[in-house]
C-alpha cells in the first residue's frame, strides 16, 4: 500500500513571496490533515478535511493560509505572502473512516529567508 | 482538549525496557490516548492507543491506570533504531483531531 505523498520535499522562498504545497493522501482515505511542525515542537493541526469539507480550519491563519480538496482525494496548502515565522515543516496525514491511526506523509520543509 | 505532560528526555541503553509516562488530568470520558513515534525527517508513526487497562501490540504496552489521568507506554529492549520522539496525544473524540504536545525524545545508548 503506498503512504502519503508530498511535494516538494524542501522549499526555499524569501518573505512576501508565495508557495503551494502538494499532498496525495492513501487511496480511500476520506480524512485529510494539514500540520505545522515548527523545530522542536509537536505537529499543530492547521486544518482538517472530509472528503472535499472543511471539518475544522479554526487553527489556520486565514489572513495567508488557504486550503483545498476540490476532489475529495489530493490537497494543496498555500501561504501567500509568506513570513519569517512560516518557516516549519508541513506533515500532510490521512485517516480511514473507522479507524483512529492517522498515517503521515514526509512533510515539506519551508524555509523563508 | 485535553493537555497532556510528559518529560521532555529520557536515556536509556540498548536491551533495557523503557517507560515513557504521561499526565493527561483533564481527560474527557470519551477520550482515547493514543501514543506516535517520529524519526527525524519522517513524519509521525502511529505505535498504540487504548482506552484503560493494558493495550499490547508488536512493539509496545500501553498501561492506564483506572483514573486514567495518566498512561504508560512501554518499550521492551530497546534498541539503537528506538531513538526517536514519543507523542502522547488524547484523542478528542468525534472529531478525530489530534493535539500534539512536545514529545519525549528517547535516546537510546549502546
Amino acid at each position: 500500500e503506498a503512504g502519503v505523498a508530498q511535494s516538494p520535499r524542501y522549499k526555499i522562498i524569501e518573505k512576501r513571496q508565495s508557495v503551494a504545497f502538494w499532498c496525495n493522501p492513501i487511496s480511500g482515505h476520506a480524512t485529510l490533515y494539514w500540520y505545522q511542525q515548527i523545530l522542536g515542537q509537536g505537529p499543530k493541526l492547521l486544518i482538517q478535511f472530509q472528503n472535499n469539507g472543511v471539518v475544522d480550519d479554526s487553527q489556520l491563519p486565514k489572513d495567508r493560509f488557504s486550503a483545498e480538496r476540490l476532489k475529495g482525494v489530493d490537497s494543496t496548502l498555500k501561504i501567500q505572502p509568506a513570513k519569517l515565522e512560516d518557516s516549519a515543516v508541513y506533515l500532510c496525514a490521512s485517516r480511514t473512516s473507522g479507524s483512529d491511526e492517522q498515517y503521515f506523509g514526509p512533510g515539506t520543509r519551508l524555509t523563508v529567508t | 482538549l485535553a493537555k497532556t505532560t510528559q518529560p521532555i528526555s529520557m536515556d536509556s541503553y540498548e536491551g533495557q525496557e523503557v517507560n515513557i509516562t504521561c499526565s493527561h488530568n483533564n481527560i474527557a470520558t470519551n477520550d482515547y490516548i493514543t501514543w506516535y513515534q517520529q524519526f527525524p525527517s519522517q513524519g509521525p508513526r502511529f505505535i498504540i492507543q487504548g482506552y484503560k487497562t493494558k493495550v499490547t501490540n508488536e512493539v509496545a504496552s500501553l498501561f492506564i491506570p483506572a483514573d486514567r489521568k495518566s498512561s504508560t507506554l512501554s518499550l521492551p529492549r530497546v534498541s539503537l533504531s528506538d531513538t526517536a520522539v514519543y507523542y502522547c496525544l488524547v484523542d478528542s473524540g468525534s472529531a478525530r483531531q489530534l493535539t500534539f504536545g512536545s514529545g519525549t525524545q528517547l535516546t537510546v545508548l549502546p
